[in-house]
């Protein structure tokens, strides 16, 4: 457990509301991601920052933005909701283990479970 | 693109009985992961696969990775029901800091019958 936690854990709302969920991590970990799991689809990245304003694009990043202003929190945006949207969202975290050995292992939050109307 | 396939979707197996699940994907890696999800709840870190011929193992589950069939296995020895969640493997295949991610297989959802 890499000291994750995610809020809120369950949020349902109207389409066309704004939205923001919040993901904090007390681990100092460099990487920070953001995705959605949906039935058939696995965990599909949205957008993922590494490092405190560096963020990008991931495979399904239409309709989300994020923002991360320090190292421990990673907010995701959803500009105006859509049924589409509606999903179980994970935060994960990754350190920086520099050029030897270097991976990706992940460790994930607990999961926000959004529902749009 | 890169594409990350599981097989199968969905196994159910008896306890005691052996199984693979099958993790193929599409482009040069050599960095595998293996998640385990339990329903309704997050993803935990089974194992880190990092080179050719790479095999860990914990309890009843051991993984391995073929880099150049791109193909890593996850096998379950003498099945019980705790093994019962959905496991997923995940590839990376980034080389510049700065962009690392992973992409993630859909899933097989293991359920054991006693």
């Amino acid at each position: 457990d890499a000291g994750i936690t995610q809020s809120p854990r369950h949020k349902v709302t109207e389409t066309g509301t704004p939205v923001t969920l919040r993901c904090h991590q007390t681990e100092n970990h460099r990487y920070m991601y953001w995705y959605r799991q949906d039935p058939g689809h696995g965990l599909r990245l949205i957008h993922y920052s590494y490092g405190v304003k560096d963020t990008d694009k991931g495979e399904v990043s239409d309709g989300y933005s994020v923002s991360r202003s320090k190292t421990e929190d990673f907010l995701l945006t959803l500009e105006s909701a859509t049924s589409s949207q509606t999903s179980v969202y994970f935060c994960a975290t990754a350190p920086y283990l520099g050029l030897a050995g270097s991976h990706n292992e992940q460790f994930f939050g607990p999961g926000t479970r959004l529902t749009v109307l | 693109e890169l594409k990350v396939e599981q097989n199968p979707l969905f196994l159910s197996m008896q306890e005691g009985k052996n199984y693979t699940i099958y993790c193929n994907y599409s482009t040069t890696s050599d960095r595998l992961y293996w998640y385990r999800q339990d329903p309704g709840k997050s993803l935990e870190s089974l194992f880190v696969l990092l080179s050719n011929g790479a095999v860990k193992q914990e309890g009843r589950l051991m993984a391995s990775l073929d880099t150049k069939a791109r193909l890593s296995t996850l096998h379950i020895t003498a099945a019980v029901h705790d093994l019962s969640a959905t496991y997923f493997c995940a590839v990376d295949v980034t080389s510049n800091f700065g962009n690392e991610k992973l992409t993630f297989g859909t899933g097989t959802r293991l359920t054991i019958i006693p």
